[in-house]
């Protein structure tokens, strides 16, 4: 089956450390994004990719990095610059950049800084 | 930053009702879409309308939109208790998508 996935479900990240969440697609899709979304708020968008190896900051880019070296990869790194990294984060994909034919979404992964 | 705001925050309804969510925006757009997200789970695409499009249907989902009141409203009708899920309006101009605050609905049995 075509989707997205998202790894891990959950990650407890400790002060000052690096992670990288994954997410990866099978769908052939040149799109892909990664929102983080806080408790009842709605998805802010942190980089986005259009293309292999390019990427574009999106709104709250700061204190995140991200790569894209293959088509169906496009892991996101929270970096110990990043202050509250406590959300709900979601990879996105879609056809290409425009959104006209919708975005398919991953389960998510929740990153707890303890 | 986000371009809609659903309306209500939240909505509380018994099933076989119908459930009506609203959602305002600031500026133009060249299409508007609705997605649902249950709990800890990622987002569904639900349906598409286009700004050029006043009306849409996809089974029980209605969805209108008014280019002049920059409004869009989603109708669930004969609602079931598995439709309980947050429910996000998005708004699309020259491939920027926003998302809004989402409404979050319970449907009870």
């Amino acid at each position: 089956d075509g989707g997205i996935t998202q790894s891990p479900k959950y990650l407890f990240r400790k002060e000052g450390q690096n992670v990288t969440l994954s997410c990866e697609q099978n769908l052939n899709h040149d799109a892909m994004y990664w929102y983080r979304q806080d408790p009842g708020q709605g998805l802010r968008l942190i980089y986005y990719s259009q293309i292999v190896n390019d990427f574009q900051k999106g709104d709250i880019a700061e204190g995140y990095s991200v790569s894209r070296e293959k088509k169906e990869s496009f892991p996101l790194t929270v970096t110990s610059a990043q202050k509250n990294p406590t959300a709900f984060y979601l990879c996105a994909s879609s056809i290409r950049v425009s959104a006209f034919y919708g975005y398919t979404f991953g389960s998510g992964t929740r990153l707890t800084v303890v | 930053s986000q371009q809609g705001e659903e309306d209500p925050q939240a909505l509380s309804i018994q099933e076989g009702e119908n459930a009506t969510m609203n959602c305002s925006y600031k500026t133009s757009i060249n299409n508007l879409q609705w997605y649902r997200q249950n709990s800890g789970r990622g987002l569904v695409h639900l349906i598409l309308i286009r700004s050029n499009e006043r009306e849409k249907h996809s089974g029980r989902l209605r969805v209108t939109l008014d280019t002049s009141k920059k409004s869009s409203s989603l109708l669930i009708t004969a609602s079931r208790a598995a439709d309980t899920a947050s429910y996000f309006c998005a708004t699309e101009d020259n491939n920027d998508m926003r998302f809004g605050a989402g409404t979050r609905l319970t449907v009870k049995p």
